[in-house]
C-alpha cells in the first residue's frame, strides 16, 4: 500500500474484553512504533520494533499491553482485560532504518464502555 | 527525561497575518526537533525538521539551543494552514521514538 494502514479504524469494546489492533507498515520499513493519543494530548510512545524484535517497550503502561511483529512486517497490539482508561487513539508509525522521519497511520480509535 | 512544551493550546489568526507557534524542549543532549501537522480528518504527517533547514508550505523553524526552543513561523497565514500542530523531538541513539508536545490548534480566519 501507499502508506501505513491500521485496522480497524474504530473499535468499541466492553470493559474486561480482549482487543487486537493491527498495523501494516510501509513496505521496506524495518522500524515500527506504536503510540497512544488520549484526548487533548500529544501521542505518547508505547513500543518500538526493529525488525521482529521489540527493541524498546518502555512505554507500555502495564502487562495488559503486549505487541508482536512476528515476520518483521505487520504488527499487532494486544490489550487484555480492557479498562475504560484504555480508551484512546492508537497510532502506528514506520520508518526506514536509520531515518528519523516517521510515517503515521490513520489510527485506531478504541472506546471501552 | 525529555519534555516538549507547547504553551498555546489554541491560536487564532486572520488570513495574511503572521503566525508563530511556540515550542520549548528540555533535553540534556542534542535532540533532533520536528514539527508534525494533522489536518482535519487526515493522518499525522511531518511538516519539517530542523536538520533539513528547509521551508515547507511557507513555514520555517529555527532551533535555538540557548533558549531550547523550536518555534514554527509563517509570515502570511493561509486558511488551509488551519490544523493541529505538534512539536516533537527524538533524543538520539538508534531508537527514534518521538516525544510530542500536547499540540496547538491553529485556526486561520478569512
Amino acid at each position: 500500500g501507499a502508506g501505513v494502514s491500521q485496522t480497524p479504524s474504530n473499535k468499541v469494546t466492553e470493559k474486561g474484553k480482549y482487543v487486537e489492533l493491527r498495523c501494516d507498515p510501509i513496505s521496506g520499513h524495518t522500524a515500527l512504533y506504536w503510540y497512544r493519543q488520549s484526548l487533548g494530548q500529544g501521542p505518547e510512545f508505547l513500543i518500538y520494533f526493529q525488525g521482529t524484535g521489540a527493541a524498546d517497550d518502555s512505554g507500555l503502561p502495564n502487562d495488559r499491553f503486549f505487541a508482536v511483529r512476528p515476520e518483521g512486517s505487520v504488527s499487532t497490539l494486544k490489550i487484555q482485560r480492557t479498562e475504560r482508561g484504555d480508551s484512546a487513539v492508537y497510532l502506528c508509525a514506520s520508518s526506514l532504518q536509520g531515518d528519523t522521519e516517521a510515517f503515521f497511520g490513520q489510527g485506531t480509535r478504541l472506546t471501552v464502555v | 527525561a525529555q519534555r516538549v512544551t507547547q504553551p498555546e493550546k489554541l491560536l487564532s489568526v486572520f488570513k495574511g497575518a503572521p503566525v508563530e507557534l511556540k515550542c520549548n524542549y528540555s533535553y540534556s543532549g542534542s535532540p533532533e526537533l520536528f514539527w508534525y501537522v494533522q489536518y482535519s480528518r487526515q493522518r499525522l504527517q511531518l511538516l519539517l525538521r530542523h536538520i533539513s533547514r528547509e521551508s515547507i508550505k511557507g513555514f520555517t523553524a529555527d532551533l535555538n539551543k540557548g533558549e531550547t526552543s523550536f518555534h514554527l513561523k509563517k509570515p502570511f497565514a493561509q486558511e488551509e494552514d488551519s490544523a493541529m500542530y505538534y512539536c516533537a523531538l527524538v533524543s538520539g541513539g538508534s531508537n527514534y521514538k518521538l516525544t510530542f508536545g500536547k499540540g496547538t490548534l491553529l485556526t486561520v480566519n478569512p
